[in-house]
């Protein structure tokens, strides 16, 4: 009964390589998104989805590419993986209903490692 | 542009109470949230304030002021267990919708 859950939970892979991590959420939720969390525990949004539809997408590097297949469902595929690429990745799922409570539910993360 | 501030570490002793600041910037405020995050694990939701006050819930009470962009997060009766990092983030909207951001959050260490 996971809310939110992310594959694989633990990624290493050499520089260069080609990854996809994938998430799902099973809230009925309309608003999914991908955040990085580096060295420093800096949370940082990267992109966000509503409905399939892109809504965010902030400065990330278009070796990143996200996939919304449905609105329970967005994957990310990197290319031509960097040492800095290395960090946890988190995905997170939210209703967004205008105002009022619209947290967000986490994935328990992907730890990538670069070498 | 938004900037949100809050300090790096802090240390409490158990059984005591802690006040977590948050200071921010932001165009478009549409509420303030307060996650806790242990080590090697996900957010989670603690709080949400929208209109100037104190929420409370439970041992932990979040206070919000809109003209002065400040929050706090206050955590009583301190548990070993609530040694933590304390995310304060921001949702703003603009015209291309709405969108969250995240302190780089306070580490609170609880010592007995």
């Amino acid at each position: 009964d996971t809310a939110v859950s992310q594959t694989p939970k633990y990624l290493v892979t050499q520089m260069g390589n080609d990854k996809s991590i994938k998430c799902e959420q099973n809230l009925g939720h309309d608003t999914m998104y991908w955040y990085k969390q580096d060295s420093k525990k800096f949370l940082k949004i990267m992109f966000s989805y509503n409905n399939k539809e892109l809504i965010i997408n902030e400065t990330v590097p278009n070796r990143f590419s996200p996939k919304s297949p449905d609105k329970a469902h967005l994957n990310l595929h990197i290319n031509s993986l960097e040492l800095g690429d290395s960090a946890v990745y988190f995905c997170a799922s939210s209703q967004d209903r205008g105002r009022g409570y619209n947290e967000q539910f986490f994935g328990p993360g992907t730890r990538l490692t670069v070498l | 542009g938004q900037n949100i501030d809050q300090p790096t570490e802090m240390t409490a002793t158990e059984g005591a109470i802690v006040q977590i600041n948050c200071t921010y910037q932001t165009s478009g405020f549409n509420g303030l949230f307060w996650y806790q995050q242990h080590a090697g694990e996900a957010p989670t939701f603690l709080s949400y304030n929208v209109l100037d006050g104190l929420e409370e819930k439970g041992r932990f009470s979040s206070f919000l002021s809109r003209s002065k962009g400040y929050s706090y997060l206050l955590l009583k009766e301190l548990q070993m267990k609530d040694s933590a990092s304390y995310l304060c983030a921001v949702r703003e909207l603009n015209s291309g919708g709405f969108k969250t951001i995240f302190g780089a959050g306070t580490r609170l260490f609880v010592k007995a």
